[in-house]
């Protein structure tokens, strides 16, 4: 199965909103509401923002919001702030065999 | 706190073979489906292989399969993935993450492996 699309980067200014879609198909986004999304920082592990479409784990701040329509899943920050810069990428499950399927990633930039 | 500390990476020429560790602990291991997910350099993340709390479920990614195997000791709190046949595009940072119902809420730092002549 092929990866998600995300879009490669997207910014905005201390404040604002942005939103980062993802895109699968009828087999994968579609089809579960197990679309989870995750920061990554450089040289620092993937850290889980977002999962099951909608659900902030403890500690992630409720400026970070998720959706889900169709097999378009998306993520939005609200009140950017410097430390939201990062690389964003999301995932859903993919059924019993390809467990998960990740998108290519999105650079976020805070002006 | 939960705690995952990856090992075994390194560099070697193409077709050897790897194996990989991952030592869990601050958490009842024997609980949790684990994985492995890789990074290549400047790229994004890639899931390679699943494992149930009892090894009665494992998945690879295409890209691995009939190449890599995952296995776990739950006695010894530890994941692991042999890796065999390497090849030079699976030049990557090897991360290790706890499954928690279809999401991956914790990982440990990774291990590096590199594959080149």
């Amino acid at each position: 199965q092929s990866a998600l699309t995300q879009p490669r980067s997207v910014s905005g200014s201390p404040g604002q909103s942005v939103t980062i879609s993802c895109t699968g198909t009828s087999s994968d986004v579609g089809a579960y509401d197990y679309v989870s999304w995750y920061q990554q920082h450089p040289g620092k592990a993937p850290k889980l923002m977002i999962y099951d479409v909608t659900r902030r784990p403890s500690g992630v701040p409720d400026r970070f919001s998720g959706s889900k329509s169709g097999n378009t899943a998306s993520l939005t920050i609200s009140g950017l702030q410097a430390e939201d810069e990062a690389d964003y990428y999301c995932c859903s499950y993919g059924g019993s065999y390809t467990f998960a399927l990740f998108g290519g990633g999105t650079k976020l930039t805070v002006l | 706190e939960v705690q995952l500390v990856e090992s075994g990476g390194g560099s070697v020429q193409p077709g050897r073979s790897l194996r990989l560790s991952c030592a869990a602990s601050g958490f009842t291991f024997d609980a949790y489906a684990m994985h492995w997910v890789r990074q290549a350099p400047g790229k994004g993340l890639e899931w390679v292989s699943g494992i149930s709390w009892n090894s009665d479920n494992i998945a690879y990614a295409d890209s691995v399969k009939g190449r890599f195997t995952i296995s776990r000791d739950n006695a010894r709190n530890s994941l692991y993935l042999q890796m065999n046949s390497l090849r030079p595009e699976d030049t990557a940072l090897y991360y290790c993450a706890r499954d928690q119902t279809s999401k991956f809420d914790h990982w440990g730092q990774g291990t590096q492996v590199s594959v080149s002549s």
